[in-house]
This record gives C-alpha cells, sequence and structure tokens, in this order.
C-alpha cells in the first residue's frame, strides 16, 4: 500500500483563495518532506524542503510566503498556496525521506493537481 | 548546487528491444546516492532502481540495470526486453541534501 498519502488530488479554487495541501507519511517518521512543482511535460521542480520542527528550507525563486509549508510533525508537512492566481496552476508532489535502515528511502505522494480560476 | 543533465528528451525503441538512457551529474560530494523514477500517464512517481555512490557494483532490478561511472559523473539506464507498460518518462535523480531531478526522457515502447 502506499506508504505516502498526499490530499487532495484534485482541487479546484477560485483566485485569491488559499489552498492546503497535505503529505503524509503512514508507517515511517519523515524527518524530511520535499515539495515539487511540475508543469505538463516537464520535470519536478523542488520547491522546498521541509525539516521537521524548523523553518522550510525555499529553493531560489520560490516565495515563502506566497508557498507556506509547515512540518509540524514527523508524520506531516502542508503546503498552502496563499491568495492563489491562476498561474499557480500545476501539480504538485510531495517526497519524504525515511531515515530509517542503511538504504536512502524516497516515498512520493500521488499529488495534487490545482486548478486556480 | 548539483545539475543533473539528461540529454535526450525522447527516445523510442521496438518492443523486446534494449534501450539505453542516459544521465550526467555533476556534485562535490563523495558521498550520495542516484535513482532512476518511473512516471506513467497516471504521474504515480515510481522508483525504478537506485545506487549508491560508494558502491562500485553495478545495481541491477530484473530488466533494470544501471551503468554507473562515478569518476565520468555518468549513470545510464539500460533496459532490456522492453515492455509495452516500459512506456513512460524517466528522470534521473540525485540526493544529498536534497533531490534533484534531471529534465526526463519520454519512452515510447512500440508494439
Amino acid at each position: 500500500g502506499a506508504v505516502v498519502s498526499q490530499h487532495p488530488s484534485w482541487v479546484i479554487c477560485k483566485s485569491g483563495t488559499s489552498v492546503k495541501i497535505e503529505c503524509r507519511s503512514l508507517d515511517f517518521q519523515a524527518t524530511t518532506m520535499f515539495w515539487y512543482r511540475q508543469f505538463p511535460k516537464q520535470s519536478l521542480m523542488l520547491m522546498a524542503t521541509s525539516n521537521e520542527g524548523s523553518k522550510a528550507t525555499y529553493e531560489q525563486g520560490v516565495e515563502k510566503d506566497k508557498f507556506l509549508i509547515n512540518h509540524a510533525s514527523l508524520t506531516l508537512s502542508t503546503l498552502t498556496v496563499t491568495s492563489a492566481h491562476p498561474e499557480d496552476s500545476s501539480f504538485y508532489i510531495c517526497s519524504a525521506r525515511d531515515p530509517g535502515g542503511a538504504d536512502e528511502k524516497l516515498f512520493f505522494g500521488s499529488g495534487t493537481q490545482l486548478s486556480v480560476l | 548546487a548539483q545539475t543533473v543533465t539528461q540529454s535526450q528528451p525522447e527516445m523510442s525503441v521496438q518492443e523486446a528491444e534494449t534501450v539505453t538512457l542516459s544521465c550526467t551529474y555533476d556534485t562535490s560530494e563523495s558521498n550520495y546516492y542516484l535513482f532512476w523514477y518511473k512516471q506513467p500517464p497516471s504521474r504515480q512517481m515510481i522508483l525504478v532502481i537506485r545506487q549508491e555512490a560508494y558502491k562500485q557494483q553495478n545495481a541491477t532490478e530484473n530488466r533494470f540495470s544501471v551503468n554507473f561511472q562515478k569518476a565520468a559523473k555518468s549513470f545510464s539506464l539500460k533496459i532490456s526486453d522492453s515492455q509495452l507498460g516500459d512506456t513512460a518518462m524517466y528522470f534521473c535523480a540525485f540526493i544529498d541534501e536534497k533531490l534533484t531531478f534531471g529534465t526526463g526522457t519520454r519512452l515510447t515502447i512500440i508494439p
């Protein structure tokens, strides 16, 4: 079964509203979660790295006041798109890092398609 | 900052043939992991294969294998006996502190 749950899968909202996307690790504690944005037929662009209990690290060009990230617990990170506009319409994907064991393990959510009208 | 380059935007191959997808990367780190991910039309990211940089032996997973050349910073993926279900976008990725993806290769398997 899925080890990372991302909700919602689809969201349509009016311009100016805020949208929250949740990313949960189901059977492990994720000290680090990554948030990505993907435009059609393009690669995943890292937006920010979310570490539990500390402020997120944003990539260059990503507005931290626009894309609020909260990693309040070891199993939950949220991305809030504030005052969404049509140009924010995109596919957003989270990834959680499982620090346990000797191997590097990363698990992806199923993504959220955001459409801003 | 690390970069990941995939020089083949699109590739196509006949079913049952072998295809190799190329990937190069740039980093100053010595300890890291490399991945190949598959993204079908569902857009779910699926791990294909993983390679630890400290291991010289190339990783293999059934029909998938890699050619890891650490000195050249090259990490190609070979798909043997290709199947129709292999049709997807393939992303090479690198991780040390953060996970960085290449631009992707759209692979089409022709019946």
